[in-house]
């Protein structure tokens, strides 16, 4: 059975910083996709990787994915207040994501 | 051009009871997910409809039931309410064929009581 798992789970960070959060699974996969959660919301689509090695960039966010080591990382650049959200990866397993816990994100002044 | 739609936004039922919730996918995708999401959880995946047959499920009980129309729409019904069974429920369409994400919609928000 396919497991993902996110670390951390909550990340306070300051306005300008810098911070990772990483998403392991346990089976392979060539497809990722990483959402966005804001409080009581649905999921917003954010990054699709679908290879190895695959690198996207939108903004202050980047996600890379790595298939030989079954991880991908979500990067903040310069974290500025409107990205306080949870972060969600999910693994493509046939059309089935199998999600991960979730990342909340808080971002303060 | 609509995305993911779905009905009614709140609902509000008593153990025991039935419901159904609906679905209208992005135009041009043929398949629908159905996702549950408990609060403070992550999505899990419920079952999905392709071609008006489902060809995947998760771990839900045969409560959890649903449908495809030949336009593409869903429904998801649930039988015999039990409090756990309160929730966001996420409706996701794609392409069977396509490598692009699933795009959800904004979802159907069950209190069981």
């Amino acid at each position: 059975e396919l497991k993902v798992e996110q670390n951390p789970l909550f990340l306070s960070m300051q306005e300008g910083k810098n911070y990772t959060i990483y998403c392991n699974y346990s089976t392979t996969s060539d497809r990722l996709y990483w959402y966005r959660q804001d409080p009581g919301k649905s999921l917003e689509s954010l990054f699709v990787l679908l290879s190895n090695g695959a690198v996207k960039q939108e903004g202050r966010l980047m996600a890379s994915l790595d298939t030989k080591a079954r991880l991908s990382t979500l990067h903040i650049t310069a974290a500025v207040h409107d990205l306080s959200a949870t972060y969600f990866c999910a693994v493509d397993m046939h059309k089935k994501l199998v999600f991960g816990q979730g990342t909340r994100l808080t971002i303060n002044p | 051009d609509a995305g993911v739609t779905q009905s009614p936004t709140h609902l509000i039922k008593t153990r025991g009871q039935q419901v159904t919730l609906r679905c209208s996918p992005k135009s041009g995708h043929d398949t629908v997910s159905w996702y549950q999401q408990a609060l403070g959880q992550g999505p899990q995946f419920i079952f999905q409809y392709y071609e008006e047959e489902e060809r995947q499920r998760g771990n839900f009980p045969d409560r959890f039931s649903g449908h495809q129309f030949p336009n593409y729409s869903s429904e998801l019904n649930v039988n015999a309410l039990l409090l756990g069974d309160s929730a966001l429920y996420l409706c996701a369409s794609s392409l069977v064929s396509g490598r692009e994400t699933q795009y959800f919609g904004p979802g159907t928000r069950l209190l069981v009581l």
